[in-house]
């Protein structure tokens, strides 16, 4: 068990719908990351924060944003959902802001979008 | 383009050593080489870091050569339980941290 719990675990919604996936890191870490992992581009890094600050970017589309709260618990919004958004969505945690820091990933959300 | 590419799949039989090369040209000066060991319907799981020359912990080496442009995680003596997807991590000059598309180990009795 990485301590990093994710919910929910599956959701299935249409194309257009809004939906938010949940993260809480690892007790003492202050980063957390999201990736996105499909059949065809592998684990995608989408965004960091750290301690409730953005803190790097990757590849997340404009539809998709995401936040870290005083609690350091994380949500990802998706939003204008499009059949190629079905995928895993991870959350990772770290203890430090730097990015050689080793993950901690929760076990995905599986999103289908129908 | 900056990238990390690893083989796609390796086949083993239990009680070998396995070896699992990523390459990765373009690594950033200070950043690490950090593998992940993936399980079907679970996050990656972190197995090793290293920044040069070799690093061995209780499940596995990781072996970096001088120019770090590659790197290779050893497996000692696999068991079926190892059967997975092996992911390199690796900071980039562009300023990318990529992950690399995986390398799916089976191991056969």
């Amino acid at each position: 068990d990485s301590g990093v719990t994710q919910t929910p675990k599956h959701l299935i919604t249409a194309t257009g719908q809004r939906v938010t996936l949940r993260c809480s890191p690892r007790s003492g870490d202050l980063s957390v990351y999201w990736y996105q992992q499909s059949l065809d581009q592998g684990l995608q890094f989408l965004i960091q924060y750290y301690n409730g600050e953005e803190r790097a970017k990757g590849n997340i589309l404009e539809r998709f944003s995401a936040q870290q709260f005083p609690d350091l618990h994380s949500e990802l919004n998706l939003s204008s959902l499009e059949l190629g958004d079905s995928a895993l969505y991870f959350c990772a945690s770290s203890v430090g802001a730097d990015r050689n820091s080793p993950l901690h990933f929760g076990n995905g959300t599986r999103l289908t979008v129908t | 383009l900056a990238k990390t590419t690893q083989p796609i799949s390796m086949d083993s039989y239990e009680g070998q050593e396995v070896n699992i090369t990523c390459s990765h040209n373009n690594i950033a000066t200070n950043d690490y080489i950090t593998w992940y060991q993936q399980f079907p319907s679970q996050g990656p799981r972190f197995i090793i870091q290293g920044y040069k020359t070799k690093v061995t912990n209780e499940v596995a080496s990781l072996f970096i050569p001088a120019d770090r442009k590659s790197s290779t995680l050893s497996l000692p003596r696999v068991s079926l339980s190892d059967t997975a997807v092996y992911y390199c991590l690796v900071g980039l000059i562009n300023n990318d941290m990529r992950f690399g598309a995986g390398t799916r180990l089976t191991v056969k009795p």
